[in-house]
């Protein structure tokens, strides 16, 4: 049983688009992060939400935590080729688990 | 720059073979994963280890097994490689009491099993 759906599962837009990547779950988390993972290479995090309604900014992109802590979705303003990778997320349940489960990823293509 | 150093980028091995898998993180972080991803599974977690000499199963640790016999080093064991074991294989790292601060991944070994 996946406890994070992501969607889309796809992605492939035009530079300077934006989009929005959304990561959903029944579950409540104590604590959610997102991760992008370039071909070949392992997963880097972007950012840790922790408080229900949090929005965090990364430059062009904003990450926000739902309410109920369930769910979360990664935005990004005019998008470039260099944001092209696998979009991953990943929460920790409540209750003090510290394996976190990840959700299948977003791929994302962005063309010049 | 901290960092988790995985002793091969590309492995192929014959079935049959045991295969080793080096992890080292620089970090002193007590949590250690390995995790294999494959192509619309995402990553499924195989053992992990929250101490020396400790160790846990994850979702899939069936033909695998681990060592952990130092605090920075991490080793998945393939007893006998199987072509379905043919994967993209990926270390991680945590401290035990900060998991919002999430993983460190090494940058992973694509391991073919001919």
């Amino acid at each position: 049983t996946q406890l994070l759906e992501q969607s889309p599962q796809f992605l492939s837009i035009q530079e300077g688009e934006n989009l929005t990547v959304y990561c959903n779950s029944s579950s409540v988390f104590s604590s959610l992060q997102w991760y992008r993972q370039e071909p070949g290479e392992g997963p880097v995090l972007l950012v840790t939400v922790v408080t229900g309604g949090e929005v965090k900014k990364l430059k062009r992109l904003t990450f926000q935590f739902g309410d109920a802590r369930k769910d979360s979705s990664l935005h990004i303003t005019a998008a470039q080729p260099g944001d092209t990778g696998l979009y991953l997320c990943a929460g920790a349940a409540s209750g003090g688990s510290y394996i976190p489960t990840f959700g299948r990823g977003t791929s994302l293509i962005v063309h010049p | 720059d901290v960092k988790v150093t995985q002793s091969s980028r590309y492995l192929v091995k014959r079935t049959g073979e045991k295969v080793f898998l080096e992890c080292v993180q620089d970090m002193d972080h007590e949590n250690m994963f390995w995790y294999r991803q494959d192509p619309g599974l995402g990553l499924r977690l195989i053992y992990f280890s929250y101490d020396v000499k400790m160790k846990e199963k994850g979702d899939i640790p069936e033909g695998y097994s681990v060592s952990r016999e130092k605090k920075e080093r991490f080793s998945l064991i393939l007893e006998s490689a199987s072509t379905n074991q043919t994967s993209m294989y990926l270390c991680a790292s945590s401290f035990q009491d900060r998991v919002r601060y999430g993983y460190t991944f090494g940058s992973g070994t694509r391991l073919t099993v001919v």
